[in-house]
């Protein structure tokens, strides 16, 4: 079945480099897009940015200076890295998978992983 | 970039009602929108897809209407498992989530 789970670092300081790992089976990272989004603590969705199954990617423009999506396909893994954290990155952070060959719809999400950026 | 706004906020309801939440989009998108549904502390669930497409799984007293930049989910017969917060999503124009219903029970 299609899985999808999220890890990394729980708390990190204002200015470092927050570095996600989103790992998935029940499919190829060659056939479905993944997306990040985020959530604030009490607050909505913000989606961050995609991987697309051909390896292209698209950035939130709110953050794309300090984003980066990539992948290994051959583990199944995506990657987030966003630089120059500041208190407000803090949130939950969900992967995604988007609906196969189709730029829209979520259709299986993970757990997704608390952050908290703070001195 | 394209803004998501919905209403109401907050709306309490009770068991039964019929409950319409409301959707608009800063300009056209095309019909390309999906509403999800969040429950404390889990992950978002894909309700309804471009616009009208109920998700596998998902009860039939869901759905959602619309075109243009104005969007309509409704539930025909509220249930107190979908005591959620419920997202509008459009990707007609990159992607941008609306700020969020939350539905209570009255």
């Amino acid at each position: 079945q299609v899985q999808l789970k999220e890890s990394g670092p729980g708390l990190m300081q204002p200015s470092e480099t927050l570095s996600l790992t989103c790992t998935v089976s029940g499919f190829s990272l060659t056939s479905n897009g993944v997306g990040w989004v985020r959530q604030p603590l009490g607050k909505g969705l913000v989606w961050m940015g995609t991987i697309w199954a051909g390896g292209s990617t698209n950035y939130n423009s709110a953050v794309q200076s300090r984003l980066s999506i990539s992948r290994d396909t051959s583990k199944s893994q995506v990657f987030l890295k966003m630089n120059s954290l500041q208190p407000e990155d803090t949130g939950t952070y969900y992967c995604a998978r988007h609906v196969g060959g189709y730029r829209g719809s979520f259709d299986y999400w993970g757990q997704g992983v608390m952050v908290t950026v703070s001195s | 970039d394209i803004q998501m706004t919905q209403s109401p906020s907050v709306l309490s309801a009770s068991v039964g009602d019929r409950v319409t939440l409301s959707c608009k989009a800063s300009q056209n998108i095309n019909k390309n929108l999906d509403w999800y549904q969040q429950k404390l502390g889990e992950a978002p669930k894909l309700l309804i897809y471009f616009t009208n497409n109920l998700q596998t799984g998902i009860p039939s007293r869901f759905s959602g209407s619309g075109s243009g930049t104005d969007y309509t989910l409704t539930i025909s017969s509220l249930q107190p498992e979908d005591v959620a917060t419920y997202f509008c999503f459009q990707y007609n124009s990159g992607w941008t989530f609306g700020g969020g219903t939350k539905l209570e029970l009255k």
